[in-house]
């Protein structure tokens, strides 16, 4: 069974740091692209990051550019998202999500339950 | 800032079809392919659509996707009071925009 777990999420303030975790089994992590997309509360999605499976291929949306870092660990199967300079509008629950198919095609098989950040002096 | 245009809400009575549009441009879903998720109350989104037009495994066919031109759509047929829930339709921009979601659509059961 496929599972994406994330953790890593909390309460910080404005302009500090927090690095997300996804911990990815039943499927060969190291052959697929993952993505973290976020979703503030009561709002919609938005696609935040993309990494390739060899992270050969890293996107970013404009929204986090130059402030979230996203970077892979084929060998324990996890994922992470490195989040600095933290505004108010970064609030929100982060999915980590499974890609089958990669840029152009890129979709969302498999996404874990979602873990919330929260930012707020 | 979503790039791809839904309706805000959507109704039906159990039974009855809705379709649900999704308009893009050019650079997204004029040269990708497009996707539509399932978002229920408190839960992670669902893939319900990939590819345009097809179904994973386990999803019921009344759900059909389509796409023409830079417009994709999703339809319900035959209405049930569990698809009470949002819709997003998405695909990939471009290197600049990245992945696009759309504005997303309620969709209500009366």
């Amino acid at each position: 069974e496929v599972q994406l777990v994330e953790s890593g999420g909390g309460l910080v303030q404005p302009g500090g740091s927090l690095r997300l975790s996804c911990a990815a089994s039943g499927f060969t992590f190291s052959s697929y692209s993952i993505n973290w997309v976020r979703q503030a509360p009561g709002k919609g999605l938005e696609w935040v990051s993309y990494i390739s499976s060899s992270s050969s291929t890293i996107y970013y949306a404009d929204s986090v550019k130059g402030r979230f870092t996203i970077s892979r660990d084929n060998a324990k199967n996890s994922l992470f998202l490195q989040m600095n300079s933290l505004r108010a509008e970064d609030t929100a629950v982060y999915y980590c999500a499974k890609d089958p198919f990669g840029v152009g095609a890129t979709s969302f098989d498999y996404w874990g339950q979602g873990t919330l950040v929260t930012v707020s002096s | 800032q979503s790039v791809l245009t839904q309706p805000p809400s959507a109704s039906g009575t159990p039974g009855q079809r809705v379709t649900i549009s999704c308009s893009g441009g050019s650079s997204n879903i004029g040269s990708n392919t497009v996707n539509w998720f399932q978002q229920l109350p408190g839960t992670a989104p669902k893939l319900l659509i990939y590819s345009n037009d097809q179904r994973p495994s386990g999803v019921p066919d009344r759900f059909s996707g389509s796409k023409s031109g830079n417009t994709a759509s999703l339809t319900i047929s035959g209405l049930q009071a569990e698809d009470e829930a949002d819709y997003y339709c998405a695909a990939w921009g471009d290197s600049l925009s990245g992945y696009v979601f759309g504005t997303g659509t309620k969709v209500t059961v009366l």
